[in-house]
């Protein structure tokens, strides 16, 4: 069963930084990979999604990186906005039709 | 608008009374799914469907029934609920379950006495 796991758990920068959320999976075997955002009550706004057979997306001062082998995935968040504050979740999806969501990075962008 | 609509967003109810929490999407989407969040276990799927009368479990479908007559709906059926089903539901679909971007409901929060 896969098993994803966010580090870290929190987070908070002041405004301007550069910052890097981790993701790992235990079972390489997954068909894509994605990130998404959870605003405090409100649903998951997908940010990016990986293909398999890619090893990095981007949109905007977003950029998501992905290692199948190794069974990690990473997201760059250039220059940060106290409007970036929010939970990031990855959820691999793989060969059970499954999407497996990790437990969240609570990231705060202090102005 | 493309979007993925849930209702009710809010209910309370008790134990026993059968509740549908229904889900609709414009988008023509093929894949649809439901999953529960909880405080210190994420989110988890209940059910998915790949397609029109296409359904399967997901990791937590105890509980739970879904159907899927029409491709634009995926209701999320709970017979008998329990206090332990209370919990914040979403539901979501993509035009691919294996490369479509996921889009997902504003949530229903569902408190069962």
């Amino acid at each position: 069963k896969q098993e994803v796991t966010q580090i870290p758990a929190a987070l908070s920068v002041p405004e301007g930084e550069n910052l890097v959320l981790n993701c790992s999976f235990t079972d390489s075997a997954i068909y894509n990979l994605q990130w998404f955002r959870q605003d405090p009550g409100k649903g998951l706004t997908s940010l990016l999604l990986i293909q398999s057979s890619q090893r990095e997306q981007t949109s905007g001062r977003l950029n998501a990186s992905l290692d199948k082998s190794s069974g990690r995935s990473t997201l760059y968040i250039a220059a940060s906005q106290p409007g970036d504050s929010a939970t990031y979740l990855c959820a691999p999806s793989g060969s059970a039709r499954q999407l497996t969501f990790g437990s969240g990075t609570q990231l705060t962008v202090l102005p | 608008e493309a979007q993925v609509t849930q209702n009710p967003r809010y209910l309370i109810t008790v134990t026993g009374k059968k509740l549908t929490v229904t889900c609709s999407q414009n988008m023509n989407h093929e894949y649809m799914s439901w999953y529960r969040q909880d405080p210190g276990l994420g989110l988890r799927q209940i059910y998915y469907s790949m397609n029109v009368e296409v359904t399967d479990k997901g990791d937590v479908p105890e509980g739970y029934k879904v159907s899927r007559k029409e491709k634009r709906n995926f209701p999320l059926i709970l017979e008998s609920p329990s206090p332990n089903q209370t919990s914040l539901y979403f539901c979501a679909s993509s035009r691919l379950w294996d490369t479509g971007e996921l889009f997902f409901g504003e949530g229903s929060r569902l408190t069962v006495l």
